[in-house]
C-alpha cells in the first residue's frame, strides 16, 4: 500500500529565515505530487504539482519555490519567509492520468508559523 | 471562471441524517470528490462520482447530477466523531482538482 510523509510536523520560524518542507511517498512510482498551502479556517490553495522529476508548475506567484529530485521526493522551500507563509502545509500525490482516479491522498501536513 | 460552492457552516444532531450540497461550474469534469479534515488535521478521501446517481459508502453516500453541475453527502446516524470540516473538490480538465472552501459541521449531543 502507499503512504505518504512529510516532515517536520511543525515548525516556528522568524521572518527572513529560509524554510525546507519534505515530502516522500512509499509504495508508487511515478505520481503525480501536490503542495497545497490552508489558512487557518480556509479552504485548499494550490501552490504546486509535479509530473515528473523535474517537472514543476507554479500555481501562485510568492516567494516559495518546490523541488522534485527523485520520483518520489517534493521539496518545498523559500530563501526568506514572510508573516503570510504561516499556514498549515500539505503535500499530496496522485496516480498519473490514466493508471487510475484523480484521488489525491495527503500527507499529515506541516504546521509552519512564521514571527 | 472555476467555482464550486458548498455551505459554510451546518450544525446537526447525534443519531440524525444531514446532507451538505456542492454546486459547480468548471471548465472540463473529471470526477467529484468528497473529503473529511477534522480540526488541525489533513484530508482525508471519503468518496468520488464520475456517473450520474448515488454511490453508497456505510453511513455516508454521494449523489451526482452532471447536468445540474451539483452533488451531496449524505451522513446517516451521525456521531459526535463525524464533527469535521467537508470539502467538495471537482477534477477538471487538466487534471487538476478544484477545491471548495470546505463545510464546517458540527455535531450536537
Amino acid at each position: 500500500s502507499q503512504t505518504i510523509h512529510q516532515w517536520p510536523a511543525t515548525l516556528v520560524q522568524p521572518v527572513g529565515s529560509p524554510l525546507s518542507l519534505e515530502c516522500t511517498v512509499e509504495g508508487t512510482s511515478n505520481p503525480n505530487l501536490y503542495w497545497y498551502r490552508q489558512a487557518a479556517g480556509r479552504g485548499l490553495q494550490l501552490l504546486f504539482y509535479s509530473v515528473g522529476i523535474g517537472q514543476i508548475s507554479s500555481e501562485v506567484p510568492q516567494n516559495l519555490s518546490a523541488s522534485r529530485p527523485q520520483d518520489r521526493q517534493f521539496i518545498l522551500s523559500s530563501k526568506k519567509l514572510l508573516l503570510s507563509d504561516s499556514g498549515f502545509y500539505l503535500c499530496a500525490w496522485s496516480h498519473t492520468p490514466g493508471e487510475g482516479t484523480d484521488t489525491q491522498y495527503f500527507g499529515p501536513g506541516t504546521r509552519l508559523t512564521v514571527l | 471562471g472555476q467555482n464550486i460552492d458548498q455551505p459554510t457552516e451546518m450544525t446537526a444532531t447525534e443519531g440524525a441524517i444531514v446532507q451538505i450540497n456542492c454546486t459547480y461550474q468548471t471548465s472540463g469534469f473529471n470526477g467529484l470528490f468528497w473529503y473529511q479534515q477534522h480540526a488541525g488535521e489533513a484530508p482525508t478521501f471519503l468518496s468520488y462520482n464520475v456517473l450520474d446517481g448515488l454511490e453508497e459508502k456505510g453511513r455516508f453516500s454521494s449523489f451526482l447530477s452532471r447536468s445540474k453541475g451539483y452533488s451531496y453527502l449524505l451522513l446517516k446516524e451521525l456521531q459526535m466523531k463525524d464533527s469535521a470540516s467537508y470539502l467538495c473538490a471537482v477534477g477538471d480538465s487538466n487534471y487538476q482538482l478544484i477545491w471548495g472552501a470546505g463545510t464546517k459541521l458540527i455535531i450536537k449531543p
